[in-house]
């Protein structure tokens, strides 16, 4: 899987979007980004996943740019219960295994 | 619907004995992952199930840790001789498929603590 690149922390005011990047600049034609986060002590949820195109779900909003070599994870409206890690992975097509970086610790704050 | 379950939910043991740890995947998921994170760190891949065979155990860091899923729905997690270096967090997770578009669903984990 390629190899990616978050920033360790972000701060962000509740009720404001939340906007989370990641690097993926080695990333190949046929690697999905997947998004996950984690709240303390519990398992990692799935947030999201695209190729190529921008991708919108209830919970976020996934925008990949035109070259595919960065994406950032779109939270619109951050509650308090979004604080947690926020990982950013890039799935190769018949790869099994989620390969987690270090993530980016969201902090929400009132 | 009913998510991924893992029992127990904590376990805690001495050094040099046998512990099974348990993953409940969601009904219908033919792939079945473990996963283990340590304190301050990202989950790391373990083993993968398609149906009852371990399609890649690559992950697995020694022969002391052995998984099985007989009948291709449960699976146990089986860790002999624990060291204090096992204790972590150990993860399970299931999908519907093994493809890349088939999303992993993780359960709360088992918290192991080796003393």
């Amino acid at each position: 899987d390629a190899k990616t690149t978050q920033p360790p922390s972000m701060d962000c005011a509740e009720g404001r979007a939340a906007n989370l990047p990641c690097n993926h600049s080695t990333i190949s034609g046929n690697e999905y980004v997947y998004w996950y986060r984690q709240i303390h002590s519990q398992g990692p949820q799935y947030i999201i996943h695209g190729l190529k195109n921008n991708e919108t779900n209830e919970m976020a909003s996934l925008i990949i740019t035109e070259d595919r070599k960065s994406s950032t994870l779109i939270l619109p409206h951050a509650t308090l219960r979004d604080t947690a890690v926020y990982y950013c992975i890039v799935r190769y097509n018949a790869g099994n295994m989620l390969t987690f970086g270090g993530g980016t610790r969201l902090m929400v704050k009132p | 619907g009913a998510g991924v379950s893992q029992t127990p939910s904590n376990k805690v043991t001495e050094k040099g004995k046998y512990v099974e740890l348990r993953c409940d995947p969601i009904s219908g998921h033919t792939a079945l992952y473990w996963y283990r994170q340590s304190l301050g760190q990202g989950p790391e891949f373990l083993i993968y199930f398609q149906g009852t065979g371990a399609a890649d155990d690559s992950g697995l860091p020694n022969d002391r840790f052995f998984a099985v899923r007989p009948e291709g729905s449960v699976s146990t997690l089986k860790i002999q001789r624990t060291e204090r270096g096992d204790s972590a967090v150990y993860l399970c997770a299931s999908s519907l498929g093994g493809g890349v578009t088939d999303t992993q669903y993780f359960g709360p984990g088992t918290r192991l603590t080796v003393l």
